[in-house]
Protein backbone atom coordinates (compact mmCIF):
# COMPACT_ATOMS: atom_id res chain seq x y z
CA UNK A 1 0.00 0.00 0.00
CA UNK A 2 1.49 3.42 -0.71
CA UNK A 3 2.31 5.74 1.64
CA UNK A 4 2.15 9.50 1.07
CA UNK A 5 4.24 11.95 3.70
CA UNK A 6 4.29 15.42 2.98
CA UNK A 7 6.71 17.90 5.05
CA UNK A 8 7.24 19.77 6.51
CA UNK A 9 4.14 19.34 8.96
CA UNK A 10 4.18 23.09 9.83
CA UNK A 11 5.68 25.92 7.61
CA UNK A 12 6.09 29.27 8.99
CA UNK A 13 6.68 32.17 6.54
CA UNK A 14 5.82 35.49 6.01
CA UNK A 15 3.33 37.41 3.33
CA UNK A 16 5.48 37.79 0.08
CA UNK A 17 8.50 34.70 0.99
CA UNK A 18 7.90 31.65 -1.38
CA UNK A 19 6.21 28.53 0.13
CA UNK A 20 7.95 24.76 -1.06
CA UNK A 21 5.92 21.87 -0.12
CA UNK A 22 6.78 18.31 -0.48
CA UNK A 23 5.05 15.06 -1.23
CA UNK A 24 6.46 12.48 -0.91
CA UNK A 25 5.45 8.59 -1.85
CA UNK A 26 6.70 5.16 -0.56
CA UNK A 27 6.39 3.81 -4.41
CA UNK A 28 6.57 5.27 -7.86
CA UNK A 29 3.31 7.05 -8.64
CA UNK A 30 2.08 8.13 -11.92
CA UNK A 31 2.29 12.18 -11.90
CA UNK A 32 -0.96 11.70 -13.84
CA UNK A 33 -2.62 11.06 -10.27
CA UNK A 34 -1.18 13.37 -8.57
CA UNK A 35 -3.39 16.54 -7.14
CA UNK A 36 -2.49 19.13 -4.21
CA UNK A 37 -6.07 20.93 -2.41
CA UNK A 38 -6.22 23.93 -0.04
CA UNK A 39 -8.17 23.69 3.15
CA UNK A 40 -9.13 26.59 5.33
CA UNK A 41 -10.10 26.30 8.77
CA UNK A 42 -13.94 25.61 8.25
CA UNK A 43 -14.17 25.04 5.01
CA UNK A 44 -14.01 22.07 2.32
CA UNK A 45 -10.90 21.20 0.16
CA UNK A 46 -9.97 23.24 -2.65
CA UNK A 47 -8.42 21.64 -6.00
CA UNK A 48 -5.66 23.49 -6.73
CA UNK A 49 -3.43 21.42 -8.75
CA UNK A 50 -4.12 18.16 -10.96
CA UNK A 51 -2.00 15.49 -12.85
CA UNK A 52 0.90 17.23 -10.88
CA UNK A 53 1.64 20.09 -12.63
CA UNK A 54 -1.87 21.77 -13.81
CA UNK A 55 -3.78 24.75 -12.41
CA UNK A 56 -7.17 23.67 -11.60
CA UNK A 57 -9.67 26.83 -12.51
CA UNK A 58 -9.79 29.98 -11.23
CA UNK A 59 -6.30 28.56 -9.35
CA UNK A 60 -3.76 31.72 -9.21
CA UNK A 61 -0.45 31.56 -11.24
CA UNK A 62 1.57 32.12 -7.67
CA UNK A 63 0.63 28.13 -7.27
CA UNK A 64 2.92 25.71 -9.26
CA UNK A 65 3.14 21.64 -8.67
CA UNK A 66 6.03 19.54 -10.14
CA UNK A 67 7.93 16.46 -9.69
CA UNK A 68 7.53 12.78 -10.62
CA UNK A 69 7.96 9.44 -9.65
CA UNK A 70 7.94 9.60 -5.13
CA UNK A 71 8.78 13.53 -5.02
CA UNK A 72 6.19 15.74 -5.74
CA UNK A 73 6.18 19.39 -4.89
CA UNK A 74 3.57 22.76 -4.21
CA UNK A 75 5.02 25.76 -4.81
CA UNK A 76 3.71 29.17 -3.64
CA UNK A 77 6.16 31.73 -5.74
CA UNK A 78 4.97 34.95 -3.49
CA UNK A 79 2.74 34.08 -0.54
CA UNK A 80 -0.28 36.07 0.38
CA UNK A 81 -2.65 36.37 3.47
CA UNK A 82 -5.36 33.95 1.96
CA UNK A 83 -2.74 31.55 1.38
CA UNK A 84 -2.41 30.10 5.27
CA UNK A 85 -4.27 27.23 5.16
CA UNK A 86 -3.57 23.48 5.40
CA UNK A 87 -2.32 21.53 2.03
CA UNK A 88 -3.03 18.00 1.32
CA UNK A 89 -1.96 15.88 -1.78
CA UNK A 90 -3.75 13.24 -2.83
CA UNK A 91 -2.61 10.27 -5.01
CA UNK A 92 -4.75 7.33 -6.92
CA UNK A 93 -3.17 3.67 -6.17
CA UNK A 94 -5.88 0.71 -5.90
CA UNK A 95 -8.04 4.13 -4.61
CA UNK A 96 -7.32 7.95 -3.27
CA UNK A 97 -5.33 8.29 -0.68
CA UNK A 98 -4.21 11.55 0.85
CA UNK A 99 -1.16 12.78 2.71
CA UNK A 100 -1.75 13.87 5.74
CA UNK A 101 -1.14 17.58 5.44
CA UNK A 102 1.06 20.77 5.72
CA UNK A 103 -0.02 23.56 7.99
CA UNK A 104 1.31 27.00 6.10
CA UNK A 105 1.34 29.75 8.85
CA UNK A 106 2.12 32.83 8.94
CA UNK A 107 5.35 34.18 10.50
CA UNK B 1 -21.76 25.12 -11.69
CA UNK B 2 -22.00 21.77 -10.20
CA UNK B 3 -22.80 21.70 -6.13
CA UNK B 4 -22.95 19.23 -3.36
CA UNK B 5 -24.81 19.59 -0.02
CA UNK B 6 -24.58 16.99 2.40
CA UNK B 7 -27.74 16.62 5.33
CA UNK B 8 -28.37 14.04 7.60
CA UNK B 9 -28.47 14.23 11.77
CA UNK B 10 -25.61 15.79 13.49
CA UNK B 11 -25.95 13.70 16.33
CA UNK B 12 -25.72 9.29 16.09
CA UNK B 13 -26.26 6.91 19.10
CA UNK B 14 -23.37 4.41 19.38
CA UNK B 15 -23.79 1.48 17.93
CA UNK B 16 -26.52 3.30 15.57
CA UNK B 17 -26.40 3.46 11.97
CA UNK B 18 -25.51 6.99 10.41
CA UNK B 19 -27.33 7.90 6.77
CA UNK B 20 -25.96 11.03 5.12
CA UNK B 21 -27.63 12.12 1.76
CA UNK B 22 -25.73 14.14 -0.93
CA UNK B 23 -27.87 16.13 -3.14
CA UNK B 24 -26.31 17.30 -6.71
CA UNK B 25 -27.59 20.24 -8.15
CA UNK B 26 -26.09 22.04 -11.62
CA UNK B 27 -25.78 18.89 -13.56
CA UNK B 28 -27.48 15.10 -13.64
CA UNK B 29 -25.66 12.61 -11.50
CA UNK B 30 -25.93 9.93 -14.07
CA UNK B 31 -23.87 12.14 -17.00
CA UNK B 32 -20.31 11.52 -17.42
CA UNK B 33 -17.82 9.22 -16.03
CA UNK B 34 -17.56 10.01 -12.13
CA UNK B 35 -17.16 8.64 -8.85
CA UNK B 36 -19.26 9.70 -6.51
CA UNK B 37 -17.32 9.79 -3.45
CA UNK B 38 -17.79 10.36 0.38
CA UNK B 39 -14.43 11.40 2.88
CA UNK B 40 -14.44 12.14 6.65
CA UNK B 41 -12.15 14.14 8.53
CA UNK B 42 -12.21 14.17 12.02
CA UNK B 43 -11.61 17.13 13.82
CA UNK B 44 -7.36 18.60 13.88
CA UNK B 45 -6.93 15.52 11.81
CA UNK B 46 -6.24 15.00 7.54
CA UNK B 47 -8.89 13.55 5.13
CA UNK B 48 -9.65 9.59 4.49
CA UNK B 49 -11.34 8.67 1.62
CA UNK B 50 -14.60 6.49 2.65
CA UNK B 51 -15.65 4.95 -0.81
CA UNK B 52 -17.59 5.96 -3.99
CA UNK B 53 -20.15 4.93 -6.79
CA UNK B 54 -19.69 5.28 -10.27
CA UNK B 55 -22.53 6.52 -12.29
CA UNK B 56 -23.67 3.04 -13.07
CA UNK B 57 -24.24 2.41 -9.87
CA UNK B 58 -21.27 0.01 -8.73
CA UNK B 59 -19.60 1.04 -5.11
CA UNK B 60 -15.97 0.88 -4.47
CA UNK B 61 -14.59 1.18 -0.50
CA UNK B 62 -11.22 2.54 0.43
CA UNK B 63 -10.12 -1.01 1.39
CA UNK B 64 -8.25 0.16 4.77
CA UNK B 65 -11.80 0.45 6.04
CA UNK B 66 -13.70 -2.21 8.41
CA UNK B 67 -16.69 -3.18 5.78
CA UNK B 68 -19.46 -1.40 7.65
CA UNK B 69 -20.27 1.55 5.00
CA UNK B 70 -22.77 1.11 1.94
CA UNK B 71 -22.83 3.95 -0.64
CA UNK B 72 -25.79 3.87 -2.93
CA UNK B 73 -27.16 6.11 -5.54
CA UNK B 74 -31.00 7.63 -6.33
CA UNK B 75 -30.96 8.97 -9.71
CA UNK B 76 -34.58 10.18 -9.92
CA UNK B 77 -33.43 12.50 -6.78
CA UNK B 78 -30.13 13.16 -8.04
CA UNK B 79 -28.76 12.12 -4.69
CA UNK B 80 -26.22 9.47 -3.65
CA UNK B 81 -26.11 8.67 0.10
CA UNK B 82 -23.75 6.89 2.86
CA UNK B 83 -24.80 4.32 5.05
CA UNK B 84 -22.14 3.71 8.14
CA UNK B 85 -23.88 1.02 10.57
CA UNK B 86 -22.43 -0.23 14.43
CA UNK B 87 -21.12 3.44 14.60
CA UNK B 88 -18.80 4.13 17.66
CA UNK B 89 -17.07 7.60 18.85
CA UNK B 90 -14.00 6.48 16.92
CA UNK B 91 -17.04 7.79 13.65
CA UNK B 92 -17.26 11.23 14.64
CA UNK B 93 -15.91 13.69 11.94
CA UNK B 94 -16.92 15.62 9.07
CA UNK B 95 -18.43 14.27 6.13
CA UNK B 96 -18.01 15.58 2.71
CA UNK B 97 -19.40 14.77 -0.44
CA UNK B 98 -17.52 15.19 -3.60
CA UNK B 99 -16.87 14.28 -7.62
CA UNK B 100 -13.97 12.65 -8.24
CA UNK B 101 -13.12 12.78 -11.59
CA UNK B 102 -13.11 8.81 -13.28
CA UNK B 103 -9.68 8.55 -14.91
CA UNK B 104 -7.95 11.55 -13.65
CA UNK B 105 -9.06 10.59 -10.35
CA UNK B 106 -8.52 13.73 -8.59
CA UNK B 107 -12.16 15.25 -6.52
CA UNK B 108 -13.14 18.60 -8.38
CA UNK B 109 -16.41 19.34 -6.32
CA UNK B 110 -16.81 18.95 -2.60
CA UNK B 111 -19.87 19.42 -0.46
CA UNK B 112 -19.17 22.15 2.30
CA UNK B 113 -18.95 18.69 4.79
CA UNK B 114 -21.42 17.63 7.38
CA UNK B 115 -20.41 17.27 11.45
CA UNK B 116 -21.51 13.97 12.59
CA UNK B 117 -20.99 13.30 16.48
CA UNK B 118 -21.48 10.14 18.25
CA UNK B 119 -22.55 10.35 21.07
CA UNK B 120 -25.01 8.71 23.95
Amino acid sequence: EIVLTQSPGTLSLSPGERATLSCRASQSVSSAYLAWYQQKHGQAPRLLIYAASYRAAGIPDRFSGSGSGTDFTLTISRLESEDFAVYYCQQYGNSPLFGQGTKLEIK
Amino acid sequence: QVQLQESGPGLVKPSQTLSLTCTVSGGSITRGTYYWSWIRQPAGKGLEWIGGIFTTGSANYNPSLKGRFIISIEASKNQFSLKLSSVTAADTAVYYCARLRYFDWYFDYWGQGTLVTVSS
